[in-house]
């Protein structure tokens, strides 16, 4: 009874650094989202999916890639890392497009750019 | 343009008091309406949801929000806070009829309880 779970719950990047933030889910979920929450600025939308194979871009999508070989694995990769990009990241999934269900949110990754 | 709006950055509240966070949308069509919950270091934990029916919606913890079509808004109450309530809290919505389409969030309430 995971959930989504996301790794690593803490980073720190030197600018121009990359890396892969994972995210994983076990309830079968076809849509999975990315969001950053920056202070005051409630969330916002990065990259969302709704299957595997297919991927699309949110509010924020500039600085970042994703993909989606698996139903379970929505990784966010960061390519050349930017102090802009210091933010908490937060993945989550739903059944349907509606989220009728609501969203199932991991617990972040706090990133930090320096 | 369409919008989620939170009013308010900052409420405290005394415990044991009522609590009532605002939520305003700017949708053509009622979008479903959501309200989500944060504690320090965590993620986002639904209370509630609307999407048709009866304009007051229970939740957990004894939360409750009632939908008003003509003010286009979707408050948040509870009658007697707890210090435990003390978090951050999200109005979210998903435009209906619209596709690619994902929950769009205001920028949040926080929520501080005194003694």
């Amino acid at each position: 009874n995971a959930g989504v779970t996301q790794t690593p719950k803490f980073r720190i990047l030197k600018i121009g650094q990359s890396m892969t933030l994972q995210c994983t889910q076990d309830m079968n979920h076809n849509y999975m989202y990315w969001y950053r929450q920056d202070p005051g600025m409630g969330l916002k939308l990065i990259y969302y999916s709704v299957g595997a194979g297919i991927t699309d871009k949110g509010e924020v999508p500039n600085g970042y890639n994703v993909s989606r070989s698996t139903t379970e694995d929505f990784p966010l990769r960061l390519e050349l890392a930017a102090p802009s990009q210091t933010s908490v990241y937060f993945c989550a999934s739903s059944y349907g497009p509606t989220a009728m269900g609501g969203y199932t949110f991991g617990s972040g990754t706090r990133l930090t750019v320096v | 343009a369409q919008s989620v709006t939170q009013p308010d950055i900052h409420i405290t509240v005394s415990e044991g008091a009522s609590l009532e966070l605002r939520c305003n949308y700017s949708y053509g069509a009622t979008p479903y309406l959501f309200w989500y919950v944060q504690s320090p270091g965590q993620g986002l934990q639904l209370l509630l949801k609307y999407f048709s029916g009866d304009t007051l919606v229970q939740g957990i913890k004894g939360f409750e929000a009632e939908f008003k079509r003509s003010q286009s808004s979707f408050n948040l109450r509870k009658p007697s806070v707890h210090w435990s309530d003390a978090a951050e809290y999200f109005c979210a919505v998903v435009p209906v009829n619209q596709a690619g389409t994902a929950l769009i969030f205001g920028k949040g309430t926080t929520l501080s309880v005194s003694s």
